[in-house]
């Protein structure tokens, strides 16, 4: 069975603070796709990054940073120097080698406070 | 880029009405899925296509159906809707066989049943 977990259900950080957003996963297949969307009040789903399973090398991209662990089945997030304009829901999701749909989690929201 | 369309952005349907809700791939995407997503909820999948042909199927109620059209778009067709299936409508495409597997999102059809 696949399944995602993003324990934190709200975060509230103060502008340029740094935050962590945790995404845990579920899967028994050997190959399988991680991804991070962010959700902005506007309501579409924007994509930020994929992780495949057998590429462990964590990522950055401006002041998103990745960490992936499959020891620890995680898949984690942080955004460094937060803006105003980070709030979002972010949700974290996975999809496996032998299916087509996305897992996601239950995504986590992010209010950054001027 | 072109992205994702989906028409109409916002619908309000009246209980037990129809509603059918339209997305348009992006160019040479062949591979189209529908999810729906509850207030506060995370997206959920209801069902795929590839070349026109169910290739995944999730949590679609059997009031709704859905098809692949041979110019790749794809319609989701509700009927004798319920309170309950007020909810953002998310299409989302993506190249089979592709090297990076992202599922590209459209801005969502935001339904409303009253």
């Amino acid at each position: 069975a696949q399944k995602v977990t993003q324990a934190q259900t709200e975060i509230s950080v103060v502008e340029k603070e740094d935050v962590t957003l945790d995404c845990v996963y579920e899967t028994r297949d050997t190959t399988y796709y991680l991804f991070w969307y962010k959700q902005p009040p506007s309501g579409e789903l924007v994509f930020l990054i994929r992780r495949n399973s057998f590429d462990e090398q964590n990522e950055i991209s401006g002041r998103y940073s990745w960490n992936f662990q499959k020891s620890t089945s995680s898949f984690n997030f942080t955004i460094t120097a937060s803006q105003v304009v980070d709030s979002a829901v972010y949700f974290c999701a996975l999809r496996s080698n032998t299916g087509n749909q996305f897992y996601f989690g239950t995504g986590t929201s992010l209010t950054v406070i001027p | 880029a072109a992205g994702v369309i989906q028409s109409p952005r916002h619908l309000i349907k009246e209980k037990r009405e129809t509603a059918t809700l339209k997305c348009y791939p992006i160019p040479r995407h062949d591979t189209v899925y529908w999810y729906q997503q509850g207030p506060g909820q995370d997206p959920q999948f209801l069902i795929s296509f590839y070349e026109k042909m169910q290739s995944d199927k999730g949590s679609i109620p059997d009031r709704f159906s859905a098809q692949q059209f041979s110019d790749y778009h794809s319609e989701l067709n509700m009927s004798s809707l319920e309170l309950g299936d007020s909810a953002l409508y998310f299409c989302a495409s993506s190249l089979s066989g592709g090297l990076t597997y992202e599922q590209y999102f459209g801005p969502g059809t935001r339904l409303t049943v009253t």
